[in-house]
């Protein structure tokens, strides 16, 4: 079982605002990095460090962070944004890192 | 460019060894760690472990213990990882990503384009 809990999937209306959560003691301590992953690619990161987002991701996305949970948002979903999300952390015990179950976002 | 190239394609018996490799260009090897996750066919990421900077440190994930090893080359910038008494249950997505770090916060950035190992009977 993960440390971080995500709910498996979630789905938005073109051009609305999605929000996909990630639960997990070790949030208190550590920020969430987020990756978006499409079928047969890699994942690519696209928040990082609680609210930051590396070059050539779109400021669509964005992140917060409040006690235990981490948040990914996308304000005006496309449909190119359909794909599977993981936040990623440091575990409870700061040695390993943990990788939530993913999140699939279906925009509708 | 930062950029991450893995090895090709592995088929495997039960029971044997595979080695992955992923040779890094466009920065400083040696200043930063690695980290080697792995993808199960339909399922999610799953973290393997770190291998530090000099390579003379590792850190694996306790469900991999004694089974994987984490090598690295400095002179030619290059990981491997290597997973030994494989089983059907093995079969994967291999990624190299790279660690960076500020403050309170970790991530992976850039990632290998994958490695799939198959174990088959």
């Amino acid at each position: 079982s993960s440390e971080l809990t995500q709910d498996p999937a979630v789905s938005v209306a073109l051009g609305q605002t999605v929000r996909i959560t990630c639960q997990g003691d070790s949030l208190r301590s550590y920020y969430a990095s987020w990756y978006q992953q499409k079928p047969g690619q890699a994942p690519i990161l696209v928040i990082y460090a609680k609210n930051n987002r590396p070059s050539g991701i779109p400021d669509r996305f964005s992140g917060s962070s409040s006690g235990n949970t981490a948040s990914l948002t996308i304000t005006g979903a496309q449909a190119e944004d359909e794909a599977d999300y993981y936040c990623n952390s440091r575990d409870s015990s700061g040695d390993h890192w943990v990788f939530g179950g993913g999140t699939k976002l279906t925009v509708l | 460019q930062v950029q991450l190239v893995q090895s090709g394609a592995e088929v495997k018996k039960p029971g044997a060894s595979v080695k992955v490799s992923c040779k890094a260009s466009g920065y400083t090897f040696t200043r930063y760690y690695m980290h080697w996750v792995r993808q199960a066919p339909g399922q999610g990421l799953e973290w393997m472990g770190i291998i530090n900077p000099s390579g003379s440190s590792t850190t694996y994930a306790q469900k991999f213990e004694g089974r994987v090893t984490m090598t690295r080359d400095t002179s030619t910038s290059t990981d491997y990882m290597e997973l030994s008494s494989l089983r059907s249950e093995d079969t994967a997505v291999y990624y190299c990503a790279r660690d960076n770090s500020a403050g309170s916060g970790w991530w992976f950035d850039p990632w290998g384009q994958g490695t799939l190992v198959t174990v088959s009977s």
